[in-house]
């Protein structure tokens, strides 16, 4: 099973700084059909996930630019560029490449 | 407007059964791979089980055994059927698309004697 690892847990942030999660996996996520299926979703309180980033760098609809994602093999990186009060949540990144797998999550406060 | 919304929670008992549903729209259940997720109160995101379009199933090792992931493409709806309930099955379960682009607003299980 690929297991997902993100530093930190818990990131105090100051609204207009940018702030980085980092994400890795235990083994290589590029898929057999060339394709890395790693994404990124935000979870603010009392709502469902939201995708962020799907293929660790395409911003799904709607997403501020922000937030932007790289990365590559087991070791990936989401930034947002200048924190704002509504980036308040739980990330989370997600391997798409055998089922699914979700890290623990990082906490965003402000 | 793509949308899926879940139902079939409640209060059961530990040992007990119950049958989620995900009503999808906008889009075809049985041309997209589909997920069920959870979140324990207070956790993170678990995935429970997927269903590709060809019918391969898969389970987390925690569920396995005892949960069914099926469709109905005449409904266009998503199932989860849930046997031998631990007080641990307690979460709220997602349902979502694919690799998680869409997600319905989850249905609450409680598993309490």
């Amino acid at each position: 099973d690929v297991v997902m690892t993100q530093s930190p847990l818990s990131l105090p942030v100051t609204l207009g700084q940018p702030a980085s999660i980092s994400c890795r996996s235990s083994q290589s996520l590029v898929h057999s059909d060339g394709n890395t299926y790693l994404n990124w979703f935000q979870q603010r309180p009392g709502q469902s996930p939201r995708r962020l980033i799907y293929k660790v760098s395409n911003r799904d609809s709607g997403v501020p630019d922000r937030f932007s994602g790289s990365g590559s093999g087991t070791d990936f990186t989401l930034k947002i560029s200048r924190v704002e009060a509504e980036d308040v949540g739980v990330y989370y990144c997600m391997q798409g490449q055998q089922s699914l797998t979700f890290g623990q999550g990082t906490r965003l406060e402000i | 407007e793509v949308q899926l919304v879940e139902s079939g929670g409640g209060l059961i008992q530990p040992g007990g059964s119950l049958r989620l549903s995900c009503a999808a729209s906008g889009f075809t259940v049985n041309n997209n791979f589909m997920s069920w997720v959870r979140q324990a109160p207070g956790k993170g995101l678990e995935w429970v089980s997927v269903i590709y379009s060809g019918g391969t199933t898969y389970y987390a090792d925690s569920v396995k055994g005892r949960f069914t992931i099926s469709r109905d493409n005449s409904k266009n709806t998503l199932y989860l059927q849930m046997n031998s309930l631990r007080a641990e099955d307690t979460a709220v379960y997602y349902c979502a698309r694919k690799f998680a682009d869409v997600w319905g607003k989850g249905t609450t299980v409680t598993v309490s004697a």
